[in-house]
Formats: C-alpha cells, structure tokens, sequence
C-alpha cells in the first residue's frame, strides 16, 4: 500500500520569500514521486520528478525537491517566490510494484499556497 | 500540438440523467485514466485503461462507465446512479515506457454540476 500525507493545507508567504511546502510519503516499494500544480480551473502541471536517480530534483519555475529516504519525505522549495506561484501543488506517489506498468498515482491532499506583495 | 482535450469545460445536469465527458489526447499513450476532485480530497481515481478494449475499476466507480474503442479516447458517462456527481472531472494519460515511473499527463477538466 501507499500513501502520501502534506503536512500543511495552507502556506502563506510574502512575495520574494522562500517557499516550503511539506510531503511524507509511505510506500511497500521504491516509490516514484511528483509534483504538480494546479491553478484554479485548470488541468494538473507537473513540477519535477523523482524516479531514483538524483535525490535532488529541479524542476520549472525555480521549484526544486530533495527525496529523503530515512525522513520518507519529498519537500517542495523555492528559494522566493512569485506572485504566479499562488496555486494549489500536490505531491503524489506511485509504485511500479511487482514490475507492473500500471503506475497507479495516490494524491495528497494538496496544499494552497497564497503569495502576498 | 500534442497533449490532451477534455469537452466540454462545464456542464450542467438534470438529477436522473446521463452524460458523457469526453477525453482526446494525441501523445500516443497507450494508458488513459480519468479522475474527480472534490474540495479537500485531492485526486481520486474513478476508472483507467492500460490498453485499447481493456479498462479497469479504480477506488470509486460506482456510478460510472467508461469505453476504449480507440487509443486515442477514453469517454467517461456518469450514471444516474451517481449519487453526488457534482465535481471537476480529470483526465490524464501516461506512456507505458519505463513502468510507473513515467508521470501523467493531465487534461483541463470539466466541470459539472447537477441541478
């Protein structure tokens, strides 16, 4: 089984700030993980990925994720965010288990996040 | 270009009908699936496809059907079975390459009401 838990349904940052939105996962097998954003309205874009090769991950718009085994996390960071940062982002886990292609994606629950001048 | 189309973007329903949403991408994908999102609840899965005249059940199907005549479609009738259709329908399809740890590619939604 598989799960994914964001820690914060809210962030709140001023504009030029750094931006952290948390992500814990659980997962019976090597897990690929993701990040997507989703404006209002709109279809999910992803962000990055992680599928076990760098656990440093970068990806659009400046946003980057470190996968941390011993932790089970994949927290999102931005160094300062944008006003365009304002939206919904959810991390999202799927396992290939038992060498099937089936990539079964679970979703967090999402996290707002709200950008102020 | 390539990528996925979902139509219509809203919809609106009587209580006691049927209707489809349709979902049409273009990337050669041979996965499709189809999501609801509600407020607070993030992504649930309804039903996916992994191949042409092939699909299966995801967490909450009740209510749904779906069809994969085509590679490149994957329409999804909400039954008057349905007992709160009201949501943001979302599509997406994955290439089969590399298992499941390609990511999905993600439709613009409809959205539906049901008055």
């Amino acid at each position: 089984a598989q799960s994914v838990t964001q820690l914060d349904s809210h962030v709140s940052v001023s504009e030029g700030t750094p931006v952290l939105l948390r992500c814990n996962y659980s997962s019976s097998y090597s897990p690929s993980l993701f990040w997507y954003v989703q404006h209002p309205n709109k279809g999910l874009q992803l962000l990055l990925k992680y599928t076990s090769a760098a656990t440093l991950v970068k990806g659009i718009n400046g946003f980057e994720a470190e996968f941390k085994k011993s932790e089970t996390s994949f927290h999102l960071t931005k160094p300062s965010a944008h006003m365009s940062d304002a939206a919904e982002y959810f991390c999202v886990v799927s396992v290939d288990a038992g060498g099937t292609s089936y990539g079964k994606l679970t979703f967090g629950q999402g996290t707002i996040l709200t950008v102020h001048p | 270009d390539g990528g996925i189309t979902q139509s219509p973007k809203y919809l609106f329903r009587k209580e006691g009908q049927n209707v489809t949403l349709s979902c049409e991408q273009n990337l050669n994908h041979d996965a499709m699936y189809w999501y609801r999102q509600d407020p607070g609840q993030g992504l649930r899965l309804i039903y996916y496809s992994q191949i042409v005249n092939d699909f299966q059940k995801g967490d909450i199907a009740e209510g749904y059907s779906v069809s994969r005549e085509k590679k490149e479609s994957f329409p999804l009738t909400v039954t008057s079975a349905q007992k709160n259709p009201t949501a943001f329908y979302l599509c997406a399809s994955r290439g089969t390459l590399a298992g499941g740890r390609n990511e999905q590619f993600f439709g613009p939604g409809t959205r539906l009401t049901v008055l």
